[in-house]
């Protein structure tokens, strides 16, 4: 059974750069399929921030490319995001997710909320 | 870039049928796929590829895609079917490649 679970800093000062890794279970990332991050603003809907391919290629939200950074780790199984220059508008739960080529999300974290405050 | 139009909400009495509207140019050329979160959860996906269902998802859920319009229907809603539901696309040659709708709240009566 694929597991995926979401990991960093839940408190993220305005300015700076907030970082969240995605440990993956039950499959091997090097193995294939897309990885992507996806946030939910507290009350409102959800916002694709960007995918990587196991190989290392990359699509971002054009909204949100210049500030938006993802890597894979094959050898820890893991992927991650970094988000620079981040304000209040940042805050939310952000949640991490396997898709297919068609880029439909099958497999989700359960979700971690990252909160921008001084 | 791509815009998925939503209604904001939608009710219906138990027994009855739900349908939920995701509105985008030409949407019936691309692929659909459908997302349902209940409070405090990820989300869940329901529909693929238009009218595809994952393996667990009850056969009360179809999904529709055609011109401007796709649907996901739910037929004979139950209350635990009241949730958050969300349309999203993929278009890879967009400079905007994935797209959410902005999200449906199902209230069952």
């Amino acid at each position: 059974q694929v597991q995926l679970q979401e990991s960093g800093p839940g408190l993220v000062k305005p300015s700076e750069t907030l970082s969240l890794t995605c440990a993956v279970s039950g499959y091997s990332i090097s193995s294939g399929y897309y990885w992507g991050w996806i946030r939910q603003p507290p009350g409102k809907g959800l916002e694709w921030i960007g995918s990587i391919y196991h190989s290392g290629s990359t699509y971002y939200n054009p909204s949100l490319k210049s500030r938006v950074t993802i890597s894979v780790d094959t050898s820890k199984n893991q992927f991650s995001l970094k988000l620079s220059s981040v304000t209040a508008a940042d805050t939310a739960v952000y949640y991490c997710a396997r898709s297919s080529a068609g880029q439909l999300f099958s497999y989700w974290g359960q979700g971690t909320l990252v909160t921008v405050s001084s | 870039s791509y815009v998925l139009t939503q209604p904001p909400s939608v009710s219906v009495a138990p027994g009855k049928t739900a349908r939920i509207t995701c509105g985008g140019n030409n949407i019936g050329s691309k692929s659909v796929h459908w997302y349902q979160q209940k409070p405090g959860q990820a989300p869940v996906l329901v529909i693929y590829y238009d009218s595809d269902r994952p393996s667990g998802i009850p056969e009360r859920f179809s999904g529709s895609n055609s011109g401007n319009t796709a649907t996901l229907t739910i037929s004979r809603v139950e209350a635990g079917d009241e949730a958050d539901y969300y349309c999203q696309v993929w278009d890879s040659s967009s400079d905007h490649p994935l797209v959410f709708g902005g999200g449906t709240k199902l209230t069952v009566l």
